[in-house]
């Protein structure tokens, strides 16, 4: 079973602060990365899909990164807004997720 | 387009009880698959189908099965409920099964086993 950790666990930013978080993984046999937001009381929704070493993908305010030589993913949110509340999720290899980072941001 | 839709949303058996999770979605996708999010845990994935007449195991499959006679519906069964199996289900559904497609989850029914 692969393992894949994310940190911080949680988070809280004042309105208009950047921020970011981290998602590792084993570096071997890796092939996929994903990101995802989850709101409260939601189902989870895809941000991005991330298959290359140096891969950068942008969606607004969210942008994230991919280093798959050492095992790791950057989530950015820059100026947050109190809708981007929620819990980020990554997952390698399609299936195995991490725990999350429940970011609250306050205004 | 629906996108992949769930039923019931909350059902609470009794230990011994059996039951049906309800998945369908209709984006013609070939993969689907069933996940339970327990507190302090990351999604787990229980089984997954990569089309009609092929399932597998994922990492915590004992207690259930599936089946998937149509490209659209993927049950999920709870063969005697346990309270182990209290939790959050939620189905997904992709493209292709692929690492590299995008993966949709329906609402979730939350499953109270007493």
């Amino acid at each position: 079973i692969l393992n894949v950790e994310q940190s911080p666990q949680s988070l809280h930013v004042q309105e208009g602060d950047s921020t970011n978080f981290t998602c590792s993984f084993p570096s071997s046999n890796f092939y996929a990365l994903h990101w995802y937001r989850w709101e409260t009381a939601k189902s989870p929704e895809a941000l991005f899909v991330m298959t290359l070493n140096g891969d950068e993908k942008k969606k607004g305010r969210i942008s994230a990164t991919l280093n798959t030589k050492e095992g790791y993913s950057y989530l950015y949110i820059k100026g947050s807004q109190p809708e981007d509340s929620a819990t980020y999720l990554c997952a390698i290899q399609k299936v195995t997720f991490g725990i999350g980072t429940k970011l609250q941001v306050i205004p | 387009n629906a996108g992949v839709t769930q039923t019931p949303k909350f059902q609470v058996l009794k230990t011994g009880q059996s039951m049906t999770l309800q998945c369908a979605q209709d984006m013609n996708h070939e993969y689907m698959s069933w996940y339970r999010q327990d507190p302090g845990m990351g999604l787990r994935l229980i089984h997954y189908s990569v089309g009609a007449g092929i399932t597998d195991q994922g990492e915590v499959p004992n207690g259930y099965n599936v089946s998937r006679s149509t490209t659209e519906d993927f049950p999920l069964r709870l063969l005697s409920a346990a309270p182990s199996q209290t939790s959050v289900y939620f189905c997904a559904s992709s493209l292709r099964r692929t690492g590299n497609y995008e993966q949709y989850f329906g609402p979730g029914t939350r499953l109270t086993v007493t």
